[in-house]
């Protein structure tokens, strides 16, 4: 079983702070990536990972960085944290090949609150 | 613009019943289709997929149809029960080596016993 495990279920941070979100991986997928989930609003990308050091904008990438330091590890880094930032952040993770690519799986989220 | 729309938000349907959700999308390059399933304070997890040189493809009570010409696909959970209750989202992959996949709003099905 593919295990994606985020490191906080609940979050609590002030307006300014610097935010750091991480996942881990244990299944040696290559792709990594970060979603946020708002009410009405779906699943919106926000970055993804494709190698350990290489990352791509999604659809939403204001506000955001990430690193991928190792292939395990993709961390999401709210660098000045804002209200409108409050959210479910989702990290997920796919593997290689022409349809496993396809599938990703996802950790079971982080609700972060900023106040 | 959305490029993967489930114009439903919700849907109400009897345990022992079919469930119907539906998915559209727009960009005929999309070469692959998954539904996911979410609970609350979980994160989605894989339902079902379809390739874009398929019509259907079912794995136990699910089933998935694809209709290319009206870029239409549907989920059909038969029969239902009422652990379905979820929140199902559409994605489609946008190709490519990463697989990136670009998700619907999601539909929220309640099933009643």
């Amino acid at each position: 079983d593919v295990k994606v495990t985020q490191s906080s279920r609940y979050l609590v941070k002030r307006t300014g702070e610097k935010v750091f979100l991480e996942c881990v991986q244990d299944m040696d997928h290559e792709n990594m990536f970060w979603y946020r989930q708002d009410p009405g609003l779906g699943l919106r990308l926000i970055y993804f990972s494709y190698d350990v050091k290489m990352k791509e904008k999604g659809d939403i990438p204001e506000g955001y960085s990430v690193s991928r330091e190792k292939k395990e590890r993709f961390s999401l880094i709210l660098e000045s944290a804002s209200t409108n930032q409050t959210s479910m952040y989702l990290c997920a993770t796919a593997g290689g090949g022409l349809l496993a690519k396809n599938i990703q799986y996802f950790g079971a989220g982080t609700r972060l609150s900023v106040l | 613009d959305q490029q993967v729309k489930q114009n439903s938000p919700s849907l109400s349907v009897q345990e022992g019943r079919i469930s119907i959700l539906n998915c559209d999308y727009t960009n005929s390059m999309f070469d692959y289709f998954l539904w996911y399933k979410k609970y609350p304070a979980e994160g989605p997890t894989f339902l079902i997929s379809i390739s874009s040189i398929k019509d259907k493809n079912e794995d136990g009570r699910f089933t998935v149809f694809l209709n290319k010409s009206a870029k239409h696909l549907s989920l059909h959970i038969v029969p239902s029960q009422p652990g379905d209750s979820a929140v199902y989202f559409c994605a489609a992959s946008r190709g490519g080596s990463q697989g990136n996949l670009i998700f619907g709003k999601g539909t929220k099905l309640s099933v009643k016993p």
